[in-house]
């Protein structure tokens, strides 16, 4: 079962942030939090992924609170192609250990 | 830069055949994943193949079987195919050096069994 709880779907206006939390209050030492989108019917996109601390990338800033019970992924800039179902997903980083997907968030992003 | 690439892109089955679903992983990779997505749920483990060995396994029964071959490139076997194994079948390579091991995905295989 996934180890992670998101909202099933957000709204999010075009030109806005967009911030999709994730709960993942079992988390150990060492599982990292990695985010990854799926725009319909294409494989899973790799967006970023954090152990403790902040994150920003290109894409997206990953947010992890102090006891990293929960994390916050943020688009700053929403726009209509960002819309996508997001997966927020733990795992420790070792060959054999693969990722385990939720239902995930549905974004939609309205112009 | 070759990114993850997958044949065929659909494919239409009969109930009791079988399947080969192919998969090149991208340029310096050399672990594969296999994934399962059912429609409206997320993608769901099979197995990983590292170096040619099988690296482990989701819980899917022995008709689903894979190959790594030298050229890291991968196969996806199922046997006596079934109505439910229709989904989309993903496809991701990554690479075990540095301490980063995020998933690269291919585009799919979309298989119809009837």
């Amino acid at each position: 079962d996934a180890k992670t709880t998101q909202p099933p779907s957000m709204d999010c206006a075009e030109g806005r942030a967009a911030n999709l939390p994730c709960n993942h209050s079992t988390i150990s030492g060492n599982e990292y939090v990695y985010w990854y989108r799926q725009i319909h019917s294409q494989g899973p996109q790799y967006i970023i992924h954090g152990l403790k601390n902040n994150e920003t990338n290109e894409m997206a800033s990953l947010i992890i609170t102090e006891d990293r019970k929960s994390s916050t992924l943020i688009l700053p800039h929403a726009t209509l192609r960002d819309t996508a179902v997001y997966y927020c997903i733990v795992r420790v980083q070792n060959y054999g250990q693969n990722f385990v997907f939720g239902p995930g968030t549905r974004l939609s992003v309205l112009p | 830069e070759t990114g993850v690439t997958q044949s065929p892109t659909h494919l239409i089955k009969t109930r009791g055949q079988q399947v080969t679903l192919r998969c090149s992983s991208q340029s310096g990779h050399n672990t594969v994943s296999w994934y399962q997505q059912a429609l409206g749920q997320g993608p769901q483990f099979i197995f990983q193949y590292y170096r040619e060995e099988e690296n482990g396994r989701g819980n899917f029964p022995p008709r689903f079987s894979g190959l790594q071959f030298p050229n890291y490139s991968s196969e996806l076997n199922v046997n006596a195919l079934e109505l439910d194994d229709s989904a989309l079948y993903l496809c991701a390579s990554s690479s075990g050096q540095g301490a980063v091991y995020e998933q690269y995905f291919g585009p799919g295989t979309r298989l119809t069994v009837t």
